[in-house]
């Protein structure tokens, strides 16, 4: 769907529980992001890859934590640290860093929520 | 860092009419610009994209043009139809060397 995956498409999380997003892309991208989407607040960048084994943090990384270490995959950890983590998750991938700009290729996201 | 601001945050037009979304931006480095498209429960898509060296780009009813001076870019939608409903994303960002920093989003209603 698209060449790149998020699952589960629909998540609970318990107060106090570490809950992971996955995100697997066929794309062979170098590039791979997270982004929180919240009503009337834009996608909000919570971390990014360039490249296998290394990230960044975004603007809004408290509370969040990932890995890379495929190609592949770039897995979301939403930990009990994040005080507000009910919103609407976006995982996209670009093919090349730095060697111009491209469009994201998003997945279809997972909506996490609180109970 | 980057700060991408966009209005109108609702817009709501008649079928047949044209929808215009502007946005500014705060970076004088940033030289991409995209704009996605969001359907309701879906993936947002890229529907065209400008770069720096270019003032306007077209495709089909779809036009985006540039004013590096002013820093602000706009989305024009002629001819709306109700499938244009949608929320349209406009960002921003250094060629290929920061991540796009998006604005808030705007709700089109197309009104058939």
């Amino acid at each position: 769907d698209g060449g790149i995956t998020q699952s589960p498409k629909y998540l609970f999380r318990k107060e106090g529980q570490n809950v992971t997003l996955s995100c697997e892309q066929n794309l062979n991208h170098d590039a791979m992001y997270w982004y929180r989407q919240d009503p009337g607040q834009g996608l909000r960048l919570i971390y990014y890859s360039q490249i296998v084994n290394d990230f960044q943090k975004g603007d809004i990384a408290e509370g969040y934590s990932v890995s890379r270490e495929k190609k592949e995959s770039f897995p979301l950890t939403v930990t009990s640290a994040q005080k507000n983590p009910t919103a609407f998750y976006l995982c996209a991938s670009s093919p090349e860093w730095g060697q111009g700009a491209h469009g994201y290729t998003f997945g279809s996201g997972t909506r996490l929520t609180v109970v | 860092g980057e700060n991408v601001e966009q209005h109108p945050s609702t817009l709501s037009v008649q079928e047949g009419d044209s929808a215009v979304i502007k946005c500014t931006y705060s970076d004088s480095a940033s030289n991409y610009f995209p704009w996605y498209k969001q359907e309701l429960g879906k993936r947002p898509q890229l529907i065209i994209d400008i770069r720096s060296n270019v003032g306007e780009k077209k495709d089909q009813r779809i036009a985006v043009t540039l004013n590096k001076t002013a820093k602000h870019f706009s989305l024009h939608i002629t001819e709306t139809q109700p499938e244009d409903s949608a929320v349209y994303f406009c960002a921003a960002s250094i060629s290929g060397n920061t991540p796009l920093v998006f604005g808030k989003g705007t709700r089109l209603s197309v009104i058939a």
